[in-house]
């Protein structure tokens, strides 16, 4: 079946420094991939997202890179801070393109 | 902050009763999810909507039942709630399918099954 597999799943950087988080998806077919943030006690929130006509999307201090051949896509977050800390959950779109296949997350850990 | 209503938040219930959540939004957008998140499982999808009446299941729809009787409302029911369906419960909406915009999740609904 259609997955998507997310590591690390969990991350400490001190802040300043770079956070990279990676996901490989199973479904050739898959042709969105958005990454959600989500802080204690609320819902996922989208921060950033790549369509697989596009290789690398930047937005301030995140920037996700896709690599279609290898299934591969990544979330970099430069200059940490702590309010970066939250846990991220990569998506990949199903075949159908009806829902998205969620990784299952990565608590990332910013310290000051 | 999109307008979704989750209700319950919490609920504490008892093993073989029967449960329903519901999640209302004002945005008017068409579809709707169920979703559900679990230590070391992250988010998987339950059921969803793409449109009033027409629903279609997720990976773990087994034990689940959705309607969409009116485009703001989806009510997810547990007909015969076990604990391993202790969870927390996330309604999300989409002006367009899932693979071309943005999703809003609510707030959660925490369920414990006893």
């Amino acid at each position: 079946g259609e997955n998507v597999e997310q590591h690390p799943s969990t991350l400490s950087v001190q802040e300043g420094d770079s956070a990279v988080i990676k996901c490989t998806y199973s479904d050739s077919a898959s042709n969105y991939f958005p990454w959600y943030k989500q802080e204690l006690g609320k819902g996922p929130q989208l921060i950033i997202d790549i369509r697989s006509n596009v290789g690398e999307k930047k937005d301030q201090r995140i920037a996700v890179t896709l690599n279609k051949t290898a299934k591969h896509f990544s979330l970099h977050i430069t200059e940490t801070q702590p309010e970066d800390s939250a846990v991220y959950f990569c998506a990949a779109s199903s075949r159908a393109g009806t829902a998205l296949i969620f990784g299952k997350g990565t608590t990332l850990s910013v310290s000051s | 902050d999109a307008g979704i209503t989750q209700s319950p938040r919490h609920k504490v219930t008892e093993t073989g009763t029967p449960v329903t959540l519901r999640c209302h939004q004002t945005e008017n957008h068409r579809y709707m999810y169920w979703y559900r998140q679990d230590p070391g499982h992250g988010l998987r999808l339950i059921h969803y909507s793409y449109g009033v009446k027409d629903t279609d299941k997720g990976e773990v729809s087994d034990g689940y039942s959705v309607s969409r009787s009116k485009t703001e409302d989806f009510l997810l029911t547990l007909e015969s709630a076990t604990s391993s369906q202790t969870s927390v419960y996330f309604c999300a909406i989409s002006e367009s399918p899932a693979n071309t915009g943005e999703l809003f999740f609510g707030e959660g609904s925490r369920l414990t099954v006893l």
